[in-house]
């Protein structure tokens, strides 16, 4: 049980361009889904957590209106990169958890290139 | 101020030959401790919840132990397929949900 699933895996795009990356809960419902981001032989670094039927909290840092957040179901929630930057190619990864103090479970990530 | 803290950054084994990773942390209220596994190009794997100094948790090749400072990951007799990055992370009170992480050991283990 605790799937969660990301899509797509890799990505390339131009840059100006903007990206959607989804995350879905497969087999339980998430009120609350985390995104983070990570380079190479970095730590994960948490972006922002999204919130269902809500606005999303960003971390110091992080800009809102470059990182869209939707969390329209319980199952579902969306990272739009807006108009891309190759400063923005990175590896990003979408987590939730099941409930409780349960572990936070992770998507594959997706890997983020910008031409 | 680093909250979480990995050691050794790399390690490099012979199949067998037993070892251990650390964690140092330093959080204001310890919700709990997390060890995951992470291949290349993948997301984290979720391997261990430790909640209260001397608590330990063991699956397969791997124990987690945890003091108020500190949680190793020993490794009994690693094989190949043990080879991945170990992340450790912490769930403090003043986090919400969310997990802050260290920056990994990247473990080799060669036949």
């Amino acid at each position: 049980g605790a799937v969660v699933s990301q899509h797509p895996s890799w990505v390339i795009c131009k840059s100006g361009t903007s990206v959607k990356i989804e995350c879905r809960s497969l087999d339980f419902q998430a009120t609350t889904m985390f995104w983070y981001r990570q380079f190479p032989k970095q730590s994960l670094m948490l972006m922002a957590t999204s919130n269902e039927g809500s606005k999303a909290t960003y971390e110091q840092g992080v800009e809102k209106d470059k990182f869209l957040i939707n969390h329209a179901s319980l199952t579902l929630s969306t990272l739009t990169v807006t108009s891309a930057h190759p400063e923005d190619s990175s590896f990003y990864i979408c987590s939730a958890r099941q409930g409780g103090n349960s572990p936070l479970h992770f998507g594959n990530g997706t890997r983020l290139t910008v031409t | 101020e680093d909250q979480v803290t990995q050691s050794p950054e790399a390690l490099r084994l012979q199949e067998g030959e037993s070892s251990s990773l650390n964690c140092s942390y330093t959080v204001s209220g310890l919700r709990g401790l997390f060890w995951y596994r992470q291949d290349p190009g993948k997301g984290p794997e979720f391997l261990f919840t430790l909640y209260s100094a001397g608590e330990e948790k063991e699956k397969e090749r791997l124990k987690a132990t945890l003091t108020k400072k500190e949680s190793f990951l020993h490794i009994t007799a690693p094989k190949p397929e043990d080879s991945a990055t170990y992340l450790c992370a912490v769930h403090d009170s003043n986090s919400g949900y969310a997990l802050n992480f260290g920056k990994g050991t990247s473990l080799l283990v060669t036949p």
